[in-house]
């Protein structure tokens, strides 16, 4: 069981916007600390797709974006194309007594229609 | 241009210690805010965190596995090296190693290619 919580799937039709939950704690990301995501395509490393929130490395397109609020992070995707079919994963860290460190969610699988 | 590339065994048997070696390039992990981390992934499974040290030779683990994971960093050789002891069938993974900077707010900027590990007898 993963410290931050992910729909297991989403899905949705080229063009349309999909919207992704990393729901969290307050030993985690209701504590401050930042929210990364990242993208791993069929057979390949995870790569980063947003880091601290909301931020976009350099060669990510404009149709990824993140928020965050409360003990809870979302990534939306607008104008879905089949070459963003992949896993993703939202990270964190958590300060909890019994066992600080960094933190995955469980991943959530994209179906492009 | 920065790159990881993890190497080590792909087959252990249950009960031996794995060694995995981190060879990067395009950063030096003496730089203040530089970290190298490792990650696992089961077969169709989630990343799991494992270990991180930081350029002034900080350790940190998860605490899970904490007892049984080490990890060290050759400075000149640009390499970090986990080693893993008591290995059982179900840390069978694919063990990734990725940069972890401050200047993405400590996200896992860069990642290796992974290697496949199998633990069987």
């Amino acid at each position: 069981q993963s410290v931050l919580t992910q729909p297991p799937s989403v899905s949705g039709a080229p063009g349309q916007r999909v919207t992704i939950s990393c729901t969290g704690s307050s030993s985690n990301i209701g504590a401050g600390y930042d929210v990364h995501w990242y993208q791993q395509l069929p057979g390949t490393a995870p790569k980063l797709l947003i880091y601290g929130n909301s931020n976009r490395p350099s060669g990510v397109p404009d149709r990824f974006s993140g928020s965050k609020s409360g003990t809870s992070a979302s990534l939306a995707i607008t104008g879905l194309q089949a070459e963003d079919e992949a896993d993703y994963y939202c990270q964190s860290y958590d300060s909890s007594l019994s066992g600080p460190g960094v933190v995955f969610g469980g991943g959530t699988k994209l179906t492009v229609l | 241009q920065v790159t990881l590339r993890e190497s080590g065994p792909a087959l252990v048997k249950p009960t031996q210690t794995l060694t995995l070696t981190c060879t990067f390039s395009g950063f030096s992990l003496s730089t203040s805010g530089m970290c190298v981390s490792w990650i696992r992934q089961p077969p169709g499974k989630a990343l799991e965190w494992l270990a991180l040290i930081d350029w002034d030779d900080d350790k940190y683990y998860s605490t899970s596995l904490k007892t049984r994971l080490t990890i060290s960093k050759d400075t000149s050789k640009n390499q970090v090296v986990l080693t893993m002891t008591n290995m059982d069938p179900v840390d069978t993974a694919t063990y990734y190693c990725a940069l972890y900077s401050s200047s993405s707010g400590n996200a896992f900027d860069i990642w290796g290619q992974g290697t496949m590990v199998t633990v069987s007898s």
